[in-house]
């Protein structure tokens, strides 16, 4: 059964400090892992990773994979009050039963305070 | 505007009573599926769809049908609900399945908070 663990369940920071939100997997024909952060509302995309060792960023977002690992991260640095939100990690397969799937980790609760 | 509408945003029901939950997408999007979000578990795959009349079960299936009969449309039946079903439910879109490489990810709708009781 594909299976995806994201660590801490939840963290707690002030403003200005830098976090990392890990995501290891273990997934049939894995093809590609995301990153979502979720407010109080539905998810929204941040990154998709393929290949490993090639770091995405936007802003002050980034993420990176290590598919020989299994895991990614996802750094926030300077976090604001506006990074509090549930941070979702995902993973798709790319074959057999994997084809459709789309398995979630339990997600990373972030709270920055000011 | 390109989005995923769910309907409806909240609904309590009793133990039994048949509902559907509607889910629409207007980006010509062959991919959707369902979601139900719970504390401690994250989002779990329900049902998915490839296309027009392909679906297939995801990780939690057991209580749940769906349909997809238009490529725009893929709602959740619920054929006798249980209040072990009370639950966030998300309808989410893609241009291709998962296994495609999408590089903008899965548009999602805004959740439907389902009570059974």
């Amino acid at each position: 059964e594909d299976k995806v663990v994201q660590s801490p369940l939840s963290l707690v920071v002030h403003e200005g400090d830098t976090v990392t939100l890990n995501c290891s997997y273990e997934v049939t024909n894995f093809r590609s892992l995301l990153w979502y952060k979720q407010e109080k509302k539905a998810p929204t995309f941040l990154f998709m990773l393929t290949s490993s060792g090639i770091e995405k960023k936007s802003g002050r977002l980034s993420s990176i994979l290590d598919k020989k690992e299994l895991f990614s991260i996802l750094n926030i640095t300077a976090t604001q009050t506006g990074d509090s939100a549930v941070y979702l990690c995902a993973v798709g397969g790319a074959g057999g039963t994997s084809y459709g799937k789309l398995t979630f980790g339990q997600g990373t609760i972030l709270t920055v305070h000011p | 505007e390109a989005q995923v509408t769910q309907n409806p945003r909240y609904l309590i029901t009793v133990t039994g009573k048949k509902l559907t939950v509607t889910c629409s997408q207007n980006m010509n999007h062959e991919y959707m599926s369902w979601y139900r979000q719970d504390p401690g578990l994250g989002l779990r795959q329900i049902y998915y769809s490839m296309n027009v009349e392909v679906t297939d079960k995801g990780d939690v299936p057991e209580g749940y049908k769906v349909s997809r009969k238009e490529k725009r449309n893929f709602p959740l039946i619920l054929e006798s609900p249980s209040p072990n079903q009370t639950s966030l439910y998300f309808c989410a879109s893609s241009l291709k399945p998962p296994s495609a490489l999408v590089p903008y990810g899965y548009t999602f709708g805004s959740g439907t908070r389902l009570t059974v009781v």
